[in-house]
């Protein structure tokens, strides 16, 4: 049972031209939004959230779109650069109230790839 | 600077063997993770913990244990490794959630072989 959905395994975007990556959820209960930039052996880096109050975040060159009656977000990349070539995890939290821990719930990733 | 480290970056371990994961951060943070990432499946959250001594089961918590004696150092057990816990094991550490921010920060991964 699958809560959050990346259902791009993988994405080719031409360097200078706007990059989407799609992420779905099933949980009502999640209330805030990351996504995750990660390199071949490095862990994941933060790079951009957004709670369920605001329906967009904009950080320089990401922005991330949330459509909360879809249960649906993306994250926008424009210009797509080299360097952003990357795999992509979209997390869901849902506030837990045992005590303020709670666990991210990741999506499988999108493999995003700039062509030159 | 935040950091989280973890004891190895690569390992080699044999079926049967007791296997210790050690991470550590700097930042203070109360709660630490374990999450495991397999090709196609993501990142799956293994062990949590909120404070010293405490510990919450993940999703996949079968076949490991935690623990947490001090507050920066958050140990993941194999207690009998097996192979289809070959994976790269990637720790992570908060402040607990409140207000309208929230993000985990991850040390660089161990990827383990076990064979």
């Amino acid at each position: 049972d699958q809560q959050v959905k990346q259902n791009s395994p993988s994405l080719s975007v031409q360097e200078g031209r706007i990059s989407i990556l799609n992420c779905d959820y099933t949980n009502s209960m999640f209330d805030y939004f990351l996504w995750y930039k990660k390199y071949p052996a490095e862990g994941p880096t933060f790079l951009i959230s957004i709670s369920s109050i605001k329906d967009k975040n904009e950080d320089g060159r990401f922005t991330v779109f949330l459509n909360k009656s879809a249960k649906h977000l993306s994250l926008h990349i424009v210009p797509s650069q080299p360097g952003d070539s990357a795999v992509y995890f979209c997390a869901a939290s849902a506030l837990w109230s045992g005590g303020g821990a709670d666990g991210l719930t990741f999506g499988k990733g999108t493999h995003l790839i700039i062509q030159p | 600077d935040v950091k989280v480290t973890q004891s190895s970056r690569y390992l080699v371990k044999r079926t049967g063997e007791k296997v210790f994961l050690e991470c550590v951060q700097d930042m203070d943070h109360e709660n630490m993770f374990w999450y495991r990432q397999d090709p196609g499946l993501g990142l799956r959250l293994i062990y949590f913990s909120y404070d010293v001594k405490m510990k919450e089961k993940g999703d996949i918590p079968e076949g490991y244990s935690v623990s947490r004696e001090k507050k920066e150092r958050f140990s993941l057990i194999l207690e009998s490794a097996s192979t289809n816990q070959t994976s790269m094991y990637l720790c992570a550490s908060s402040l607990p959630r409140s207000g309208s921010f929230y993000e985990q920060f991850f040390g660089p991964g161990t990827r383990l072989t076990v064979l």
